[in-house]
């Protein structure tokens, strides 16, 4: 098992470029999560879904958008990119009490 | 609304000496918690959890966590730390009846002196 993948690894945009940011995983999980890390603020949600065909806002969802694709994928989308995102991307599925992480995604906004 | 402190944001210790870091929580109903591990440039990994059973919980590497809801505390202790232990540590909380939903502490990153 792969357990929880995210593509890609490293992202540099300039302010105002678009970019989606691709989670899957092959656990069979119901739920999945986005979140950011920030030095010194450990990591905040962004968006998660319940399960497939529903996501919802978490703690800092402004300047994102999310899909559930299917089971196994959930992207995270940034429409116009600004510096204040520039931060680590962390997917997350759970199929109970225990989330499972993703590598993250590093991504820089100059 | 629930919340998660961590008490220091660096800790060092040396080789063999006991690791503590402290984590107080808040929240109006009985809650899940969690401590999770980060080795650098690498995502976060259970070391171990906290659902109402029983409130010394062992996880991997040899961390233990308490809780304790009259300090609302969950510390995590290691009575001898290794090298392999530097890294940072989060601690989060959540509440079962909100979707697993978690809210983490700020970290604490820990260094091991030789």
């Amino acid at each position: 098992n792969a357990g929880v993948t995210q593509t890609p690894k490293f992202q540099v945009l300039k302010t105002g470029q678009s970019m989606t940011l691709q989670c899957a995983q092959d656990m069979n999980h119901n739920s999945m999560y986005w979140y950011r890390q920030d030095p010194g603020m450990g990591l905040r949600l962004i968006y998660y879904s319940a399960s497939e065909g529903t996501t919802d806002k978490g703690e800092v969802p402004n300047g994102y958008n999310v899909s559930r694709l299917n089971k196994r994928e959930f992207s995270l989308r940034l429409e116009s990119a600004a510096p204040s995102q520039t931060s680590v991307y962390f997917c997350a599925s759970s199929g109970g009490d225990t989330q499972y992480f993703g590598p993250g995604t590093r991504l820089t906004v100059l | 609304a629930q919340s998660v402190t961590q008490l220091g944001s660096h800790v060092s210790v040396s080789e063999g000496a006991l690791v503590l870091l402290r984590c107080n929580y808040s929240s109006s109903v009985p809650p899940y918690l969690f401590w999770y591990v980060q080795y650098p440039n690498q995502g976060l990994q259970l070391l171990l959890k906290y659902t109402s059973a029983a409130t010394l919980v062992k996880g991997i590497n040899g961390f233990e966590a308490e809780f304790k809801k009259s300090e609302t505390s969950f510390h995590l202790t290691k009575p001898s730390a290794h090298m392999s232990d530097a890294a940072e540590y989060f601690c989060a909380v959540s509440r079962y009846n909100q979707g697993g939903k978690l809210i983490f502490g700020q970290g604490t990153e820990l260094s091991v002196k030789p």
